[in-house]
């Protein structure tokens, strides 16, 4: 099976500007989750979507947000962009009821 | 909250050398416990996992046990290699009702020399 794919890779973008990701998971995956990953504050949870609802979300302003498509493919978004923003961005997705998630390789975001 | 907390890095060691990364979690109940590896530029692979009290993950000579009269998930391999430098995170599962969340640790630098 292939694995989890983003889009893009790397992006650079100016403060206030907005951005989309997208990411595509494992064949047959329905559950997305996003995490932003910066050096100082490590690993954080952005939010998860399962069948094109948002079951959970983490404690990132309003400026982020996402949706899920009915082929399980995800994109999030992040409006009037701040420098803090800048981050690898990662995607996971896993099987039903299963925790084991599986990551795509990134979209590095530098906000300039 | 739930929280992950592994030891300080960077590792650095000998190629050959034993290698421990502790890890110990605090939750509510007792979620599954993952070892992810990070090379320079990628995502996070994942490296093992166990899903319950006394489970061994072990894989690529990679090992840790689910203890949980510690709570710890302490990752070991007996003779690292150059190969194996990367960015190591321990994480945990949320169960429950909290979808699709796992908790990291910050994450240990191994660096092997040959």
């Amino acid at each position: 099976k292939a694995g989890v794919t983003q889009t893009p890779r790397y992006l650079i973008k100016t403060r206030g500007q907005q951005v989309t990701l997208s990411c595509s998971p494992i064949s047959g995956h329905r559950s997305v989750s996003w995490y932003q990953q910066t050096p100082g504050q490590g690993l954080q949870f952005l939010f998860e979507y399962f069948s094109e609802t948002q079951r959970n979300k983490g404690n990132f302003p309003g400026r982020f947000s996402g949706r899920q498509f009915s082929n399980s493919r995800s994109e999030m978004n992040v409006s009037t962009l701040e420098l803090g923003d800048s981050a690898l961005y990662l995607c996971a997705s896993s099987s039903d009821n299963q925790e084991t998630q599986y990551f795509g390789p990134g979209t590095r975001l530098l906000v300039l | 909250g739930d929280s992950v907390t592994q030891m300080e890095g960077p590792v650095t060691l000998s190629e050959e050398a034993f290698l421990t990364i502790n890890c110990t979690y605090t939750a509510t109940g007792y979620p599954s416990l993952f070892w992810y590896v990070q090379y320079p530029g990628e995502g996070l692979q994942l490296l093992l996992k166990a899903t319950k009290a006394d489970d061994k993950g072990s894989n690529k000579g990679f090992e840790a046990t689910y203890r949980k009269e510690t709570t710890s998930f302490h990752l070991e391999k007996g003779s690292v290699q150059v190969s194996d430098s990367a960015v190591y995170f321990c994480a945990g599962g949320a169960g429950g009702t909290s979808y699709g969340k796992l908790t990291f640790g910050q994450g240990t630098i191994l660096t092997v020399h040959p």
